[in-house]
């Protein structure tokens, strides 16, 4: 069983709206989480990390929450635009360790 | 601040032939990491390395899978042979020496990755 599931697998929104993306996990010992986007084509970027006394981190129109009682994280994007359609990658790290999710996939369409 | 390179960016091959992806890190980054993406998954883990030595490389197909990293600096990916499940995306990524920085916030870099196609 994958340590890190993400949902929901994919989305399609409208240019402007909102969306969330959320990142449970199962790694332990936990040390931080990331979430990456990867853009068709390309490696993943990082956007935020998070360590465990961490709860929220900011990046732009990017904001990921941590809970880290309950081993869950989102991904909130604020008024999307069309260049935020990517693969959103939440990756666990603990024990040296890291975890990958299998992504989110995100389309915006105008 | 130049990126990690990789090339070839896309390579057809058929089954049973042998291909070979070359990876250059970001200059200074001691850690370096080869991943296997297939399409729709996260990026797995092939192997590690510190400097020129091996730190894990558990996930690694050493029937068929090698790399070496020379003077600690390039690296290169070898398959040989390939099979038509090694259809996917080899990502390589470099770090700073975990010793340098504290692990929480060691980041890694990727390159735009090699696109490998086995017919």
């Amino acid at each position: 069983k994958n340590q890190v599931e993400q949902s929901p697998q994919s989305l399609i929104i409208l240019e402007g709206k909102n969306c969330t993306l959320q990142c449970n996990y199962t790694v332990s010992p936990f040390s931080n989480l990331r979430w990456y986007k990867q853009d068709t084509g390309r490696g993943p970027v990082s956007l935020t990390i998070m360590t465990f006394s961490e709860n929220t981190k900011s990046n732009g129109r990017y904001t990921a929450t941590l809970d880290a009682d309950t081993k869950q994280s989102s991904l909130h994007i604020t008024a999307s635009q069309l260049s935020d359609s990517a693969s959103y990658i939440c990756v666990v790290s603990g024990n040296n360790r890291l975890a990958f999710g299998k992504g989110n996939q995100v389309v915006v369409i105008p | 601040e130049a990126g990690v390179a990789q090339s070839p960016r896309y390579k057809i091959i058929e089954k049973r032939q042998s291909v070979a992806f070359w990876c250059n890190p970001i200059s200074g980054h001691a850690t370096l990491y080869w991943y296997q993406q297939i399409l729709g998954q996260g990026p797995k883990l092939l192997i590690q390395f510190q400097n020129n030595g091996v730190v894990d490389d558990s996930q690694l197909p050493k029937d068929r899978f090698s790399a070496e990293r020379l003077k600690g600096v390039d690296s290169t990916l070898k398959i040989q042979p390939a099979k038509l499940e090694d259809s996917a995306v080899y990502l390589c990524a470099s770090s700073l020496d975990p010793a340098q920085l504290p692990s929480s916030y060691n980041e890694q870099f990727f390159g735009p990755g090699t696109r490998l196609t086995v017919l």
